[in-house]
Protein backbone atom coordinates (compact mmCIF):
# COMPACT_ATOMS: atom_id res chain seq x y z
CA UNK A 1 0.00 0.00 0.00
CA UNK A 2 1.27 4.00 -0.29
CA UNK A 3 3.19 5.61 2.52
CA UNK A 4 3.94 8.92 2.68
CA UNK A 5 7.09 10.48 4.56
CA UNK A 6 7.37 13.82 5.26
CA UNK A 7 10.61 16.18 6.41
CA UNK A 8 11.23 17.30 9.08
CA UNK A 9 9.23 17.22 11.44
CA UNK A 10 9.86 20.70 12.93
CA UNK A 11 10.88 23.87 11.14
CA UNK A 12 11.62 26.99 12.89
CA UNK A 13 12.18 30.50 10.28
CA UNK A 14 12.24 34.14 10.99
CA UNK A 15 9.01 35.78 9.85
CA UNK A 16 9.52 36.82 6.01
CA UNK A 17 12.12 34.22 5.42
CA UNK A 18 10.65 31.11 2.96
CA UNK A 19 9.98 27.31 4.31
CA UNK A 20 9.80 24.10 2.25
CA UNK A 21 8.09 20.92 3.45
CA UNK A 22 9.24 17.69 1.63
CA UNK A 23 7.05 14.52 0.82
CA UNK A 24 7.82 10.87 -0.36
CA UNK A 25 5.02 8.87 -1.41
CA UNK A 26 5.98 4.99 -2.78
CA UNK A 27 2.71 4.39 -4.99
CA UNK A 28 3.52 5.63 -8.49
CA UNK A 29 -0.70 5.10 -9.61
CA UNK A 30 -1.34 7.97 -7.13
CA UNK A 31 -2.64 10.68 -8.46
CA UNK A 32 -3.51 13.18 -5.93
CA UNK A 33 -1.74 15.17 -3.41
CA UNK A 34 -3.36 17.56 -0.73
CA UNK A 35 -1.62 19.72 1.63
CA UNK A 36 -3.90 20.44 5.20
CA UNK A 37 -2.83 23.22 7.74
CA UNK A 38 -3.79 22.63 11.02
CA UNK A 39 -3.53 25.40 14.47
CA UNK A 40 -3.33 23.99 17.71
CA UNK A 41 -6.37 22.31 18.46
CA UNK A 42 -8.23 23.30 15.10
CA UNK A 43 -9.50 20.92 12.96
CA UNK A 44 -6.81 20.27 9.56
CA UNK A 45 -8.01 22.84 6.39
CA UNK A 46 -6.75 22.30 2.94
CA UNK A 47 -5.01 24.76 1.83
CA UNK A 48 -3.33 23.60 -1.40
CA UNK A 49 -3.79 20.36 -3.86
CA UNK A 50 -2.00 19.16 -6.50
CA UNK A 51 -2.59 16.66 -9.43
CA UNK A 52 -0.68 14.36 -11.44
CA UNK A 53 -1.37 15.85 -14.23
CA UNK A 54 0.59 19.11 -12.98
CA UNK A 55 4.07 20.05 -11.85
CA UNK A 56 3.57 23.04 -10.12
CA UNK A 57 0.67 24.73 -8.69
CA UNK A 58 0.34 28.40 -6.71
CA UNK A 59 -1.90 29.76 -4.61
CA UNK A 60 -0.47 33.76 -3.57
CA UNK A 61 2.22 32.92 -1.06
CA UNK A 62 2.43 29.06 -1.18
CA UNK A 63 2.75 26.73 -4.10
CA UNK A 64 3.34 23.00 -4.42
CA UNK A 65 5.58 21.52 -7.21
CA UNK A 66 5.11 17.83 -7.67
CA UNK A 67 7.86 15.72 -9.39
CA UNK A 68 6.15 12.25 -10.56
CA UNK A 69 9.80 10.33 -11.48
CA UNK A 70 11.32 11.30 -8.27
CA UNK A 71 7.67 10.62 -6.21
CA UNK A 72 8.04 13.38 -4.34
CA UNK A 73 6.29 16.78 -4.06
CA UNK A 74 6.95 19.45 -1.83
CA UNK A 75 5.31 22.55 -0.33
CA UNK A 76 6.86 26.31 -0.29
CA UNK A 77 5.86 29.04 1.46
CA UNK A 78 7.48 32.59 0.76
CA UNK A 79 7.50 35.91 3.24
CA UNK A 80 6.16 33.86 6.11
CA UNK A 81 4.08 35.44 8.65
CA UNK A 82 3.19 34.72 12.60
CA UNK A 83 -0.07 32.91 11.34
CA UNK A 84 1.45 30.50 9.23
CA UNK A 85 2.28 28.86 12.52
CA UNK A 86 1.07 25.47 12.44
CA UNK A 87 0.94 22.08 11.83
CA UNK A 88 1.22 20.82 7.95
CA UNK A 89 0.36 17.39 6.68
CA UNK A 90 1.02 16.08 3.36
CA UNK A 91 -1.26 13.16 2.06
CA UNK A 92 -1.64 10.84 -1.00
CA UNK A 93 -4.12 8.91 -3.22
CA UNK A 94 -4.61 6.91 -6.23
CA UNK A 95 -8.08 8.71 -6.97
CA UNK A 96 -10.49 6.44 -8.32
CA UNK A 97 -8.71 3.78 -7.18
CA UNK A 98 -9.62 0.30 -5.08
CA UNK A 99 -8.54 1.18 -2.02
CA UNK A 100 -10.07 5.05 -2.00
CA UNK A 101 -7.65 5.63 1.28
CA UNK A 102 -5.88 8.93 1.92
CA UNK A 103 -2.60 8.41 3.49
CA UNK A 104 -1.17 11.28 5.71
CA UNK A 105 2.49 12.07 6.33
CA UNK A 106 3.06 12.16 9.98
CA UNK A 107 3.73 16.39 9.94
CA UNK A 108 5.55 19.22 9.86
CA UNK A 109 5.56 21.66 12.71
CA UNK A 110 6.19 24.81 11.48
CA UNK A 111 7.36 27.58 13.86
CA UNK A 112 7.47 31.60 12.21
CA UNK A 113 9.37 33.80 14.73
CA UNK A 114 8.67 37.31 14.75
CA UNK B 1 -24.53 24.97 6.75
CA UNK B 2 -23.03 23.46 9.54
CA UNK B 3 -20.36 21.52 7.79
CA UNK B 4 -19.00 18.17 9.36
CA UNK B 5 -19.93 18.15 13.38
CA UNK B 6 -18.72 16.07 15.83
CA UNK B 7 -20.77 14.71 19.17
CA UNK B 8 -19.23 15.20 21.84
CA UNK B 9 -16.72 17.26 22.30
CA UNK B 10 -14.58 15.68 24.94
CA UNK B 11 -15.22 12.45 26.76
CA UNK B 12 -13.23 10.49 29.42
CA UNK B 13 -14.04 6.68 29.55
CA UNK B 14 -12.79 4.10 32.30
CA UNK B 15 -11.32 0.93 30.46
CA UNK B 16 -13.94 -1.40 29.30
CA UNK B 17 -16.61 1.53 29.07
CA UNK B 18 -18.26 1.89 25.25
CA UNK B 19 -18.89 4.61 23.77
CA UNK B 20 -20.25 5.62 20.30
CA UNK B 21 -19.31 8.96 18.62
CA UNK B 22 -21.43 10.60 16.09
CA UNK B 23 -20.20 12.46 13.02
CA UNK B 24 -22.91 14.09 10.67
CA UNK B 25 -22.58 16.35 7.90
CA UNK B 26 -24.90 18.54 5.53
CA UNK B 27 -23.19 18.89 2.32
CA UNK B 28 -25.08 15.38 0.65
CA UNK B 29 -21.31 14.23 0.70
CA UNK B 30 -20.72 10.39 -0.37
CA UNK B 31 -17.77 9.17 1.50
CA UNK B 32 -17.07 9.85 4.87
CA UNK B 33 -14.13 9.13 7.27
CA UNK B 34 -13.15 7.96 10.58
CA UNK B 35 -9.36 9.50 11.77
CA UNK B 36 -7.40 9.29 14.92
CA UNK B 37 -4.37 11.59 15.46
CA UNK B 38 -1.65 10.85 18.01
CA UNK B 39 1.45 12.78 18.66
CA UNK B 40 3.96 11.90 16.15
CA UNK B 41 1.65 9.67 13.99
CA UNK B 42 -0.19 12.07 11.60
CA UNK B 43 -3.64 11.50 11.10
CA UNK B 44 -4.64 7.50 10.44
CA UNK B 45 -7.53 6.13 9.11
CA UNK B 46 -9.31 3.76 11.21
CA UNK B 47 -12.62 2.98 9.04
CA UNK B 48 -14.42 4.54 5.98
CA UNK B 49 -17.31 5.10 3.68
CA UNK B 50 -18.39 5.33 0.20
CA UNK B 51 -21.87 5.14 0.93
CA UNK B 52 -24.91 4.87 3.00
CA UNK B 53 -25.03 1.20 4.26
CA UNK B 54 -20.98 0.41 3.12
CA UNK B 55 -18.37 0.34 5.90
CA UNK B 56 -14.56 -0.47 5.20
CA UNK B 57 -11.16 -0.71 7.02
CA UNK B 58 -8.56 1.62 7.09
CA UNK B 59 -5.42 1.36 8.48
CA UNK B 60 -6.05 0.78 11.79
CA UNK B 61 -9.70 -0.93 12.26
CA UNK B 62 -8.88 -2.98 15.31
CA UNK B 63 -11.43 -1.87 18.87
CA UNK B 64 -14.16 0.04 16.47
CA UNK B 65 -16.86 -0.73 14.48
CA UNK B 66 -19.08 1.77 12.86
CA UNK B 67 -21.88 2.14 10.93
CA UNK B 68 -23.56 4.14 7.91
CA UNK B 69 -27.10 3.95 8.67
CA UNK B 70 -27.87 7.08 6.59
CA UNK B 71 -25.83 9.08 4.33
CA UNK B 72 -25.48 11.89 6.27
CA UNK B 73 -24.54 10.33 9.53
CA UNK B 74 -21.09 7.88 10.24
CA UNK B 75 -20.79 6.33 13.74
CA UNK B 76 -17.75 4.85 14.95
CA UNK B 77 -18.27 2.76 18.07
CA UNK B 78 -15.60 1.39 21.15
CA UNK B 79 -17.33 -1.34 22.14
CA UNK B 80 -14.36 -1.77 25.03
CA UNK B 81 -12.25 1.01 25.69
CA UNK B 82 -8.53 0.45 26.47
CA UNK B 83 -5.97 3.06 27.15
CA UNK B 84 -4.26 2.61 23.60
CA UNK B 85 -7.45 4.60 22.79
CA UNK B 86 -6.61 7.69 24.25
CA UNK B 87 -6.62 9.83 21.10
CA UNK B 88 -8.63 13.09 18.92
CA UNK B 89 -10.57 12.03 16.65
CA UNK B 90 -11.62 13.31 13.70
CA UNK B 91 -14.60 12.34 11.31
CA UNK B 92 -14.64 13.66 7.43
CA UNK B 93 -16.64 14.04 4.29
CA UNK B 94 -15.79 14.12 0.82
CA UNK B 95 -17.78 14.15 -2.22
CA UNK B 96 -15.82 11.43 -4.08
CA UNK B 97 -12.41 9.88 -3.32
CA UNK B 98 -9.75 12.01 -4.50
CA UNK B 99 -11.43 15.04 -3.62
CA UNK B 100 -10.93 17.83 -0.68
CA UNK B 101 -12.02 16.25 2.61
CA UNK B 102 -13.83 18.36 4.87
CA UNK B 103 -12.76 17.86 8.49
CA UNK B 104 -14.98 17.85 11.77
CA UNK B 105 -13.80 19.90 14.76
CA UNK B 106 -12.79 16.45 16.64
CA UNK B 107 -13.30 14.55 19.77
CA UNK B 108 -10.74 14.29 22.73
CA UNK B 109 -11.36 10.86 24.26
CA UNK B 110 -9.16 9.74 26.84
CA UNK B 111 -9.23 6.35 28.66
CA UNK B 112 -7.96 6.06 31.85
Amino acid sequence: GENVEQHPSTLSVQEGDSAVIKCTYSDSASNYFPWYKQELGKRPQLIIDIRSNVGEKKDQRIAVTLNKTAKHFSLHITETQPEDSAVYFCAAIRAGGATNKLIFGTGTLLAVQP
Amino acid sequence: NAGVTQTPKFRVLKTGQSMTLLCAQDMNHEYMYWYRQDPGMGLRLIHYSVGEGTTAKGEVPDGYNVSRLKKQNFLLGLESAAPSQTSVYFCASSTFTGDEQYFGPGTRLTVT
